[in-house]
């Protein structure tokens, strides 16, 4: 059990570029989460996977905003046309089928800094 | 919808004093808790959990939290503190609807005096 892990650890892009960015979840765990966290606040729930399916989306999940995670195992997230409110922690989490309830493991993040 | 808040942003202790984190949470039922720690540079990593039975809960690192269900209350505690504890500290509660997605508080950012 390597835990999660996600790359790159960092991202400066330029304003209106896309970007990707890649977690790979723990092992045999079917559910994968992405949230955002942005200075000095609490991470933000962002969008949920069971396996391949694409379950829920947030509200603050624009349509610039869009998730994969195509053959149930490691998951992308890509921003289009990337926006200085963009910058932002994006941190992946994962949940096997014996985890209790909601509980999450979570990955290093993804520190994003759009100029 | 469920809601967190942890009224404490900074909190600075000195090494060795004990500490206590509180965390208030808006939930209509017997809720799921949890309490995540974020060092600089780190995931966020589980402290401990709480779902049911014995109120009072251990986790890792020596913390402990105890649910109050009158004060909708799950403060997070350590006897003595040392100056690796130098954290984010987050109180998140399970949202039972569809994804069974954390909501968290905003944190508390603990720091040790020498």
């Amino acid at each position: 059990d390597t835990g999660v892990s996600q790359n790159p650890r960092h991202k400066i892009t330029k304003r209106g570029q896309n970007v990707t960015f890649r977690c790979d979840p723990i092992s045999e765990h079917n559910r994968l989460y992405w949230y955002r966290q942005t200075l000095g606040q609490g991470p933000e729930f962002l969008t949920y996977f069971q396996n391949e399916a694409q379950l829920e989306k947030s509200r603050l999940l624009s349509d610039r905003f869009s998730a994969e995670r195509p053959k149930g195992s490691f998951s992308t997230l890509e921003i289009q046309r990337t926006e200085q409110g963009d910058s932002a922690m994006y941190l992946c989490a994962s949940r096997g089928r014996g985890n209790t309830p909601y509980e999450q493991y979570f990955g290093p993040g993804t520190r994003l800094t759009v100029t | 919808a469920q809601s967190v808040t942890q009224p404490d942003i900074h909190i600075t202790v000195s090494e060795g004093a004990s500490l206590e984190l509180r965390c208030n949470y808006s939930y209509g039922a017997t809720p799921y808790l949890f309490w995540y720690v974020q060092s600089p540079g780190q995931g966020l990593q589980l402290l401990l959990k709480y779902f049911s039975g014995d109120t009072l809960v251990q986790g890792i690192k020596g913390f402990e939290a105890e649910f109050k269900r009158s004060q909708s209350s799950f403060n997070l505690r350590k006897p003595s503190v040392h100056w690796s504890d130098a954290a984010e500290y987050f109180c998140a509660v399970g949202a039972p609807q569809g994804a069974q997605k954390l909501v968290f508080g905003q944190g508390t950012r603990l720091t040790i005096n020498p």
